[in-house]
């Protein structure tokens, strides 16, 4: 059974251009969630989807903004970049949205490491 | 609102010796509590997971932890380590939804 599969895995952008990152669920997830990575504030929730709907947000400004699709493949943007953004974002699947259970955990891709020059 | 702290940024134990990853974390209500680990340049993979019952969890790689209420900790231990074990250790805790809050990890170095 794949994983999650995150691409890209590396990207670079500069200051005021926009990224775009993909994330496919482990087959029959159809929760999808993201987190951003940096040393100064560790591991951040970002939101999280299921049936192509927001179902959670994190603090985080509108620049970051994400989707879901009919196949649970999921996307995040990030617009006008700021060298802040400089981060690794994980993408993180599950079964089922709502509580966690034994079954139902999270599992995360590797990540897509974007530098913002 | 739910925190997480790891007691220790970096842990230096040597090949074979135990070793033991602090976690505390600060709710008023039940939580879930879990450990994830991180290999260099790569995603985050779970260890071992407390949702309910038995209050000693075991994992995958020989880790285990036990979830302890009165003195809100989640402690990782692992008896023996092995070289491989070299990673960032990461504590997080939800109270049931998808959306985690993560402790800022401990780095393990194992010496030979």
């Amino acid at each position: 059974k794949a994983g999650v599969t995150q691409t890209p895995r590396y990207l670079i952008k500069t200051r005021g251009q926009q990224v775009t990152l993909s994330c496919s669920p482990i087959s029959g997830h159809r929760s999808v969630s993201w987190y951003q990575q940096t040393p100064g504030q560790g591991l951040q929730f970002l939101f999280e989807y299921f049936s192509e709907t927001q179902r959670n947000k994190g603090n985080f400004p509108g620049r970051f903004s994400g989707r879901q699709f009919s196949n649970s493949r999921s996307e995040m943007n990030v617009s006008t970049l700021e060298l802040g953004d400089s981060a690794l974002y994980l993408c993180a699947s599950s079964l089922e949205a709502g509580r966690l259970s034994g079954a139902n955990v999270l599992t995360f891709g590797a990540g897509s490491r974007l530098t913002v020059l | 609102a739910q925190s997480v702290t790891q007691l220790d940024s970096q842990v230096p134990v040597f090949e074979e010796a135990p070793v033991e990853l602090r976690c505390n974390y600060s709710s008023s209500v039940s939580v879930y509590l879990f450990w994830y680990v991180q290999y260099p340049n790569q995603g985050l993979q779970l260890l071992l997971k407390y949702l309910s019952g038995s209050t000693l969890v075991k994992g995958i790689n020989g880790f285990e932890a036990e979830f302890n209420k009165s003195q809100t900790s989640f402690h990782l231990r692992k008896p023996s380590v092995h070289i491989s074990d070299t990673a960032e250790y990461f504590c997080a805790v939800t109270q049931g939804a998808q959306k985690l809050v993560f402790g800022q990890g401990t780095r393990l170095t194992i010496n030979p």
